[in-house]
């Protein structure tokens, strides 16, 4: 059972526009919630986090919400550009720091 | 500095042969991770290393054995492959710290068992 779901498999977005992927989780035992971006034939790399105890953080073009109660995470990227076209993953950390648990990804394409 | 290195890149198996996947980081973390990625599937954690000399299993370890050989390598062995076992494995390493941790991940290696 997937605690970790991200709905979008795709998401076309034009230049300049917003673009907002979103995740939702099943359970409440995470600290750390993060995305990660990936170009094709390469490694996940990080992108941005927020701690469980924030609901908003914000890294030039990409902001990060949380809303726990309704279990929920949204990354947004103002404004889009054709270099975000990646797929992007949400991760969530557990309590015992080790494990990290993956969304399926969402394809975000952002035409110019 | 390089990151995370795995080897090889690619691999072609047939049914039960075996086959260790290399990861070694230079970044001296203290964990490190073995993920794989299945379309539709994200990345499952098979089994991971909190530190040297510790290994724990993740989501999906059957079929596979790992081995933290030094603080800076992690080796994935899968004794006899099985076409289920056709992925790409993605390794990873990250500070184990009560803060925040991202994991630095090595560009995979594409496995198919055939």
């Amino acid at each position: 059972d997937q605690q970790v779901k991200q709905n979008s498999p795709s998401l076309s977005v034009q230049e300049g526009r917003i673009s907002i992927l979103n995740c939702d989780y099943t359970n409440s035992m995470f600290d750390y919630f993060l995305w990660y971006k990936k170009y094709p034939a390469e490694g996940p790399t990080f992108l941005i986090s927020i701690s469980s105890i924030k609901d908003k953080n914000e890294d030039g073009r990409f902001t990060v919400f949380l809303n726990k109660s309704a279990k929920h995470l949204s990354l947004h990227i103002v404004p889009s550009q054709p270099g975000d076209s990646a797929v992007y993953f949400c991760a969530l950390r557990g309590y015992n720091f080790n494990k990290f648990y993956f969304g399926s990804g969402t394809k975000l394409n952002v035409k110019p | 500095n390089a990151g995370v290195t795995q080897t090889p890149k690619f691999q072609v198996l047939k049914t039960g042969q075996s086959m260790t996947l290399q990861c070694a980081q230079d970044m001296n973390h203290n964990s490190m991770y073995w993920y794989r990625q299945d379309p539709g599937m994200g990345l499952r954690l098979i089994y991971y290393s909190a530190s040297e000399g510790t290994t724990d299993k993740g989501e999906v370890p059957n079929g596979y054995n790992v081995s933290r050989l030094n603080k800076r390598e992690f080796s994935l062995r899968l004794e006899s492959a099985a076409p289920s076992q056709t992925s790409v494995y993605f390794c990873a390493s990250s500070e184990l710290a009560s803060g925040i941790s991202e994991q630095f991940f090595g560009p995979g290696t594409r496995l198919t068992v055939l």
